[in-house]
């Protein structure tokens, strides 16, 4: 299946800081998809990004296709911003593939 | 409109007894999945439904494992004879078709003493 990896695996971040987490994949996507796993364990979808290239208020997410590779950035973070940030795909099926995480922690 | 459910949240179950969780998809969605996710790793694929058919059991890891859909809804996951290392969170998904946007419920957390 595909290999997803994501970097960096942690990040800390001062309130007000942007960041940029990446997602690099092995094969060809028909899905993609960022997430956001809260505290509880909640899996929030962020975005649905098989290419292009979206943005959700202070969230914004590029996936170029050709290369093999997303970016999720978060722009003026917030205490709230904490949590396990999670990129999965697939291809040419139905089965999502996920990333390690990048586990980010924003301090007030 | 309301989102994946899950039950139980939690469960406790000790080794060797067979527990049963259930999910309840986004209305109308027709492909239901189930995934496994262990303390500090990424979720697992497990088993997918297209409406009540089990097109694919290819990650559940062992025959202990059994998973229905008998009426393209609501879902079960079923494990017998629990063992230890089953100890995970179980999430469930649903989306409208196969390759579009998955959505997932709150987990449900099974820890094996």
């Amino acid at each position: 299946g595909i290999q997803v990896e994501q970097s960096p695996p942690d990040l800390i971040l001062q309130e007000g800081a942007n960041s940029t987490l990446r997602c690099n994949f092995s094969d060809s996507v028909n899905n993609l998809q960022w997430f956001h796993q809260n505290p509880w364990g909640q899996l929030i979808n962020l975005f649905y990004i098989p290419s292009g290239t979206k943005q959700n208020g202070r969230l914004s997410a590029t996936t170029v296709a050709t290369e093999r590779y997303s970016l999720l950035y978060i722009s003026s973070s917030q205490t709230t911003d904490s949590g396990v940030y999670f990129c999965a795909a697939c291809s040419n099926d139905y089965k999502l593939s996920f990333g390690a995480g990048t586990t980010v922690t924003v301090r007030a | 409109g309301a989102g994946v459910s899950q039950s139980p949240r939690y469960k406790v179950a000790k080794r060797g007894q067979d527990v049963a969780l259930r999910c309840d998809p986004i209305s109308g969605h027709v492909s239901l999945f189930w995934y496994q996710q262990a303390l500090g790793q990424g979720p697992e694929f497990l088993t997918y439904f297209q409406n009540e058919a089990q097109l694919d059991k290819s990650g559940l890891p062992s025959d202990r494992f059994f998973a229905e859909r008998p009426e393209g809804s609501v879902s079960t996951l079923k494990i017998q004879r629990t063992q230890q290392e089953d100890s995970a969170v179980y999430l469930c998904a649903s989306s409208l078709d196969p390759s579009n946007e998955q959505f997932f419920g709150p987990g449900t957390r099974l820890t094996v003493l």
